[in-house]
């Protein structure tokens, strides 16, 4: 595999179901990302880890529960949603350096269903 | 507050010229960026600008105007496989990317 993976590509959940969607670099880099992307919409960051530790968090609803266990890996768990947060939710990574991260390689995505 | 503007859809012609235009209100600077999506797949990457000026890179080339907060990026000689939404982002004073609502660009034959 090389680029960024995600799993699954599709999903589709009730309300009170729990899922989780994974993530994997195989690029080598050491910050990653989770956006929503909504139609029509620009891309929202949801969470940054940057050498495995969260640094951003765009007040993002708990129901949302990112994981990095470590620097080519990361989940986000979800529990509770609304019909709302349907989305493509695209996960990406870069490499972070001294004075800015380099440029965001992005996963195909995954397109959740919320019913 | 920040903000990217581009056009939502434009139409163009197989094997005509198009340009995408973007402009930014950003709280500081540090590089644009023009990224590729296709229906269901990931973002790809294009281009990147951090100075004034043209860059080319085989069909595509990005203009960027660093005092007017605005670039454009210019596909030629369109082929289909061009159809798809053209993102623009800036990345700000804090090194957080700001990204644009796409531009969905149809290809007729």
């Amino acid at each position: 595999e090389t680029g960024v993976t995600q799993t699954p590509r599709h999903l589709v959940m009730g309300m009170t179901n729990k899922k989780s969607l994974k993530c994997e670099q195989h690029l080598g880099h050491n910050a990653m990302y989770w956006y929503k992307q909504s139609a029509k919409k620009p891309l929202e960051l949801m969470f940054v880890y940057n050498f495995k530790e969260q640094t951003e968090n765009n007040s993002v609803p708990s129901r949302f529960s990112p994981e990095c266990p470590n620097s080519s890996h990361l989940f986000l768990h979800l529990h509770t949603l609304q019909p709302e947060d349907s989305a493509l939710y695209l996960c990406a990574s870069s490499q972070d350096i001294p004075g800015g991260a380099e440029t965001q390689y992005f996963g195909p995505g995954t397109r959740l269903l919320v019913l | 507050g920040q903000n990217i503007d581009q056009p939502t859809e434009m139409t163009a012609t197989e094997g005509a010229i198009v340009q995408i235009n973007c402009t930014y209100q950003t709280s500081g600077f540090n590089g644009l960026f023009w990224y590729q999506q296709h229906a269901g797949e990931a973002p790809t990457f294009l281009s990147y600008n951090v100075l004034d000026g043209l860059e080319e890179k085989g069909r595509f080339s990005s203009f960027l105007s660093r005092s007017k907060g605005y670039s454009y990026l210019l596909l030629k000689e369109l082929q289909m496989k061009d159809s798809a939404s053209y993102l623009c982002a800036v990345r700000d004073s804090n090194y957080q990317l700001i990204w644009g609502a796409g531009t969905k660009l149809i290809i007729k034959p």
